[in-house]
């Protein structure tokens, strides 16, 4: 059973640009958390979806971030216009439901020149 | 104030020897308490869940929670250079929000 995939594993954008990160969570679970990592600081959260659902998105900022998790394919975040400031480790976990063990991909790790 | 506060070391250890982890927590109404270890350039994984106070063993690994005090630990015993990794606390805000320390990046010294 394949865990929690993330990709790209790296990815450079140069300011202004858009990133995509992919999640496709593990066999079965329905329910996919997104967390970000900046340099000395642990794991954020971010938002929680379901399938074609934001539960909760209240750590997510307010403009340029979006995310979602449709009916088929994986979840995807957005982030339009980068700024140097994005650039951190942005990790996927899912699981279950909402309330059972959270299992973590390996991450994308985001670079803005 | 951050809901977790863990002191980021570096640690670093002979093999063998015991490795002492810590975090403080700020609302006393957190009862779920986890430990993640993360392996270099890899995703975090559970390692330890204790639910209120008390002890937690599982192998090398024993987890406590003070409520009292507000204050969880995590104690590797025997320790091996495989432990070398970053150990992450973790509160759960709610049913599905992880709150996570900085983490401390272990080093076990063959």
């Amino acid at each position: 059973n394949a865990g929690v995939m993330q990709n790209p594993r790296h990815l450079v954008r140069r300011r202004g640009q858009e990133a995509r990160l992919r999640c496709s969570p593990m066999k079965g679970h329905s329910h996919v958390y997104w967390y970000r990592q900046l340099p000395e600081e642990g794991l954020k959260f971010m938002v929680y979806l379901q399938k074609e659902n934001i539960i909760d998105e209240s750590g997510m900022p307010k403009e340029r971030f979006s995310a979602e998790f449709p009916k088929e394919g994986p979840s995807i975040l957005r982030i339009q216009q980068v700024v140097r400031g994005d650039s951190a480790a942005y990790f996927c976990a899912s699981s279950t439901d909402g309330q059972g063990e959270q299992y973590f991909g390996p991450g994308t790790r985001l670079t803005v020149t | 104030q951050k809901e977790v506060e863990q002191d980021p070391g570096p640690l670093s250890v002979p093999e063998g020897a015991i490795v002492s982890l810590n975090c403080t927590y700020s609302n006393s109404a957190f009862q779920y308490f986890m430990w993640y270890r993360q392996y270099s350039r890899k995703g975090p994984e559970l390692l330890m869940y204790t639910y209120s106070s008390g002890n937690k063993e599982d192998g090398r690994f024993t987890a406590q929670v003070d409520k009292s005090s507000k204050y969880i630990s995590l104690f590797i015993r025997d320790s091996q250079p495989s432990d070398s990794a970053t150990y992450l606390c973790a509160t759960l805000l709610n049913d599905y929000k992880l709150s996570f320390g900085a983490g401390t990046t272990v080093t076990v010294r063959a």
